[in-house]
């Protein structure tokens, strides 16, 4: 298994471009979900998804939208980027269930610079 | 709302000494308690996790972590530090109620062994 990945592992983009960052995962997870990590703030939940075709805003939603067309894939995009969405973006998945283990497996990042 | 406080930024250790990291958090039901670790330029790892049962749990490269209700409290201990334990560690909540899928991270403590 692969586990979790992401495309691309660096970005840079000028402000106003648009981008998609590329997510999947090999594991049959129904849990999905980005997260962005800034110096002192830990990593802030942007969106997640339980399954196909359902996604929800997390924390920091503004900015960044998210689809859920597989369960594999969950493909994060910036319509109009800004400085401050200069971040390391991580995305995660688990399985889900009543008794669940809740043990999120994360993909390498991806480091975005917004000029 | 739920919420992680890790109260060092920083922790400083002999190589060989006992550590601890500290980690406090807030949650409306039952918690479930996770401890990840980042090392440099790499995603976050899964140490170890409280979800029921024995208050003390064991995990990944030694690492073992206490869950204390009364305190709220689920601080991530070593018994004797490596400089390879050496990387930012994030303790994470949510709450085990079902359809609370969120988890909350901490702002991380970034520990240092010193040979």
């Amino acid at each position: 298994n692969a586990g979790v990945t992401q495309t691309p592992k660096f970005q840079v983009l000028k402000t106003g471009q648009s981008m998609t960052l590329q997510c999947a995962q090999d594991m049959n997870h129904e849990y999905m979900s980005w997260y962005r990590q800034d110096p002192g703030m830990g990593l802030r939940l942007i969106h997640y998804s339980v399954g196909a075709g359902i996604t929800d805003q997390g924390e920091v939603p503004n900015g960044y939208n998210v689809s859920r067309s597989t369960t594999e894939d969950f493909p994060l995009r910036l319509l109009s980027a800004a400085p401050s969405q200069t971040s390391v973006y991580f995305c995660a998945s688990s399985y889900l269930g009543l008794a669940d283990t809740d043990t999120q497996y994360f993909g390498p990042g991806t480091r975005l610079t917004v000029l | 709302a739920q919420s992680v406080a890790q109260p060092e930024d920083q922790v400083n250790v002999a190589e060989g000494n006992p550590l601890t990291v500290k980690c406090t958090y807030s949650v409306s039901g039952n918690p479930y308690l996770f401890w990840y670790v980042q090392y440099p330029n790499r995603g976050l790892q899964f140490l170890l996790k409280y979800i029921t049962g024995d208050n003390l749990v064991k995990g990944s490269y030694g690492f073992e972590a206490e869950f204390n209700k009364s305190q709220t409290s689920f601080h991530l201990k070593k018994p004797s530090a490596l400089v390879s334990d050496s990387a930012l560690y994030f303790c994470a909540v949510r709450d085990s109620g079902a359809g609370s899928y969120q988890l909350t991270f901490g702002k991380g403590t970034k520990l240092s062994v010193i040979p």
